[in-house]
């Protein structure tokens, strides 16, 4: 999706290994999403930022950080990798509006071993 | 809280056969509605959205209408194509107005032809 960059594309790494997934974008929207996305399961949020220099905690938050010190980065940090954290991260953006849509990234495949 | 709930997959129907996708939702307030479209290997693209009852959200030849007495937002269309192979999800914006998405499992989709 233009306007959204994430990277690393994939990532293989060791259990307790420090990770950090990167997001920028350049669509100035104020808020920016970090989901997981595992079979059966669906999307689920596990932090969010309204606006530069805010977050919040979603409904998976545990075992991630995210910073937010520019409309335009929202890294998410893996301090210290667990298997269970293997799963294709999404970030997203969107107006703080509640109609209107959220946009996708391409996503992260990260696997944990 | 918030929900969303999907007919389960995988849905495999024949070329030009109807389809329905069913979503329903639990929600307080007068949410918007989406419906999410993810091609194999990329991000989640927005397909239709309705942001009232009884709006009609349209697009590429899919459906969903917003009803409010039933809480749902089943997503048709009338003639499927092989390109049509994806999976699908219904999402809800949250209560809250901050336009945080509470998403569907995903119904898979599989066109066969």
């Amino acid at each position: 999706i233009a306007g959204i960059t994430q990277a690393p594309t994939s990532q293989i790494l060791a259990a307790g290994r420090r990770m950090t997934l990167r997001c920028t974008q350049d669509m100035r929207h104020n808020a920016m999403y970090w989901y997981r996305q595992d079979l059966g399961l669906g999307l689920r949020l596990i932090h969010y930022s309204n606006t530069a220099g805010t977050t919040g905690k979603g409904e998976v938050p545990d075992g991630y950080s995210v910073s937010r010190a520019n409309t335009d980065d929202f890294p998410l940090t893996l301090a210290s990798a667990v298997p269970s954290q293997t799963s294709v991260y999404f970030c997203a953006i969107s107006d703080t509006k509640g109609d209107q849509p959220q946009h996708f990234g391409d996503g992260t495949r990260l696997s944990i071993l | 809280g918030d929900s969303v709930t999907q007919m389960e997959g995988p849905v495999t129907l024949s070329e030009e056969a109807f389809l329905t996708i069913n979503c329903t939702y639990t929600a307080t307030g007068y949410p918007s509605l989406f419906w999410y479209v993810q091609y194999p290997g990329e991000g989640l693209q927005l397909l239709l959205k309705a942001t009232k009852a009884d709006d009609k959200g349209s697009n590429k030849g899919f459906e969903a209408t917003y009803r409010k007495e039933t809480t749902s937002f089943h997503l048709e269309k009338g003639s499927v194509q092989v390109s049509d192979s994806a999976v699908y999800f219904c999402a809800l914006s949250g209560s809250s107005n901050t336009g945080k998405l509470i998403f569907g499992q995903g119904t898979t989709l599989q066109v066969k032809p």
